[in-house]
């Protein structure tokens, strides 16, 4: 009964592919989200999404383009992979996102860049 | 620029010990979050705290909101090993959908 699933869990890939981590979510929600975690643990938000409409979209690069078929559903597709994106991508979601709503947590995509 | 300043950056202690981990910023938030991540595992929210001033405890966990919604504290009693994690903070900006992060708290506890 796994409420956000991520995949894949491991993706180890060349420079300059394109990759799709795919995410789903059971609970409901009506909010999901796209983060990044780096080395050093630091978690930033990257896009999120409300009832398939993007409402936040941080400074991220062109090549990184999520897409939302509908609201239980949020992947992220990356073009041309450079070293630096080597990181953890978690998604996320949680209800419409008024002051102290939770935030569920998939398990994260290990992505290494080689 | 971190809206959003955890510190200590690392703790390890002995089991038994107390701790304080603290969460500052410059900016209000309608609300703050501590979640606890351990390792290969997303975020997991610990408590939510939405009013200035206000405690909220979770067995050996005490969390506070400051009086001005601009930072919080984590004071742990009695440190178990299963304290370890990564403690991580997290704002929400007034009148956005937006969930700002902090940096980071590494705790290990020693048995």
């Amino acid at each position: 009964d796994t409420a956000v699933s991520q995949t894949p869990k491991y993706l180890v890939t060349q420079m300059g592919n394109d990759k799709s981590i795919k995410c789903e979510q059971n609970l409901g929600h009506d909010t999901m989200y796209w983060y990044k975690q780096d080395s050093k643990k630091f978690l930033k938000i990257m896009f999120s999404y409300n009832n398939k409409e993007l409402i936040i979209n941080e400074t991220v690069p062109n090549r990184f383009s999520p897409k939302s078929p509908d609201k239980a559903h949020l992947n992220l597709h990356i073009n041309s992979l450079e070293l630096g994106d080597s990181a953890v991508y978690f998604c996320a979601s949680s209800h419409t996102s008024n002051a102290g709503n939770t935030i569920y947590f998939g398990e994260g995509s290990w992505l290494t860049v080689v | 620029t971190q809206l959003l300043e955890q510190s200590p950056q690392f703790l390890s202690i002995q089991e038994g010990e107390n701790l304080t981990v603290y969460c500052n910023s410059s900016s209000v938030f309608s609300s703050l979050q501590w979640y606890r991540q351990e390792p290969g595992e997303g975020p997991v929210l610990l408590v939510t705290v939405v009013t200035g001033g206000e405690v909220k405890k979770l067995k050996r966990l005490t969390f506070q909101f400051g009086d001005a919604r601009k930072d919080s504290s984590l004071h742990i009693t009695a440190a178990q090993p299963g304290d370890t994690g990564l403690y991580l903070c997290a704002g929400s900006l007034p009148g956005t959908y937006k969930y700002i992060f902090g940096t980071g708290t590494r705790l290990k506890v020693l048995a």
